[in-house]
């Protein structure tokens, strides 16, 4: 069955550093999303992204925040300087068109020292 | 605004049946979905409505009321398996899904 993949699984970064989290989403879905959930809290859209570009953001997804899909295959999340607030789960998602089921990746941990 | 409710936390037999309920204002909806996550994982897809009504596949079913703002999520025969997180999320005229705050689910012998 496919399924999306994320990397890395952990990441540990110092305060400041920019950092590059990697997805693969399903090979015929259109539609990516970025997600995260600080510890304990619940899940919070970032961004969506379609056709090549942001169709929706959130509040937190600030000026630290692009994405990207450099190629057919790969979906990016960067942070350009994180921030101790950073630390969270961040998860990728896809689906087929914009109202079908979201299929979440396993998430990336991001610890900002 | 944008509200979406659920218990924090429910308890239950193996072998029992739960209902967890979730209650959600948004001025604009599509589709409610279910998920389940177990700590420290990504939430796995159980359930989508989008018409009022019951959605049945397996052990699971859920309901929606569109006019009320109200759906549920049915787990039949509880296995200790299912002692997780479920969360209720909406879709709105965008495809960005949001979530509620999740119901922990411990199932007990």
């Amino acid at each position: 069955e496919p399924e999306v993949t994320q990397t890395p699984s952990h990441q540990v970064t110092q305060m400041g550093q920019e950092v590059i989290l990697r997805c693969v989403p399903i090979s015929n879905h259109l539609y990516f999303y970025w997600y995260r959930q600080i510890l304990g809290q619940k899940v919070e859209f970032l961004v969506s992204f379609y056709n090549n570009e942001i169709s929706e953001k959130s509040e937190i997804f600030d000026d630290q925040f692009s994405v990207e899909r450099p190629d057919g295959s790969n979906f990016t999340l960067k942070i350009r300087s994180t921030k101790l607030e950073d630390s969270a789960m961040y998860f990728c998602a896809s689906s087929a068109s914009g109202q079908e089921t979201q299929y979440f990746g396993p998430g990336t941990r991001l610890l900002v020292l | 605004g944008q509200n979406i409710d659920q218990p924090t936390e429910m308890t239950a037999t193996e072998g029992a049946i739960v209902q967890i309920n979730c209650t959600y204002q948004t001025s604009g909806f599509n589709g409610l979905f279910w998920y389940q996550q177990h700590a420290g994982e990504a939430p796995t897809f159980l359930s989508y409505n989008v018409l009022d009504g019951l959605e049945e596949k397996g052990r699971f079913s859920s309901f929606l009321s569109r006019s009320k703002g109200y759906s549920y999520l049915l787990l039949k025969e509880l296995q200790m398996k299912d002692s997780a997180s479920y969360l209720c999320a909406y879709t709105g005229t965008a495809s960005k899904l949001t979530f509620g705050t999740g119901t922990r689910l411990q199932v007990t012998l």
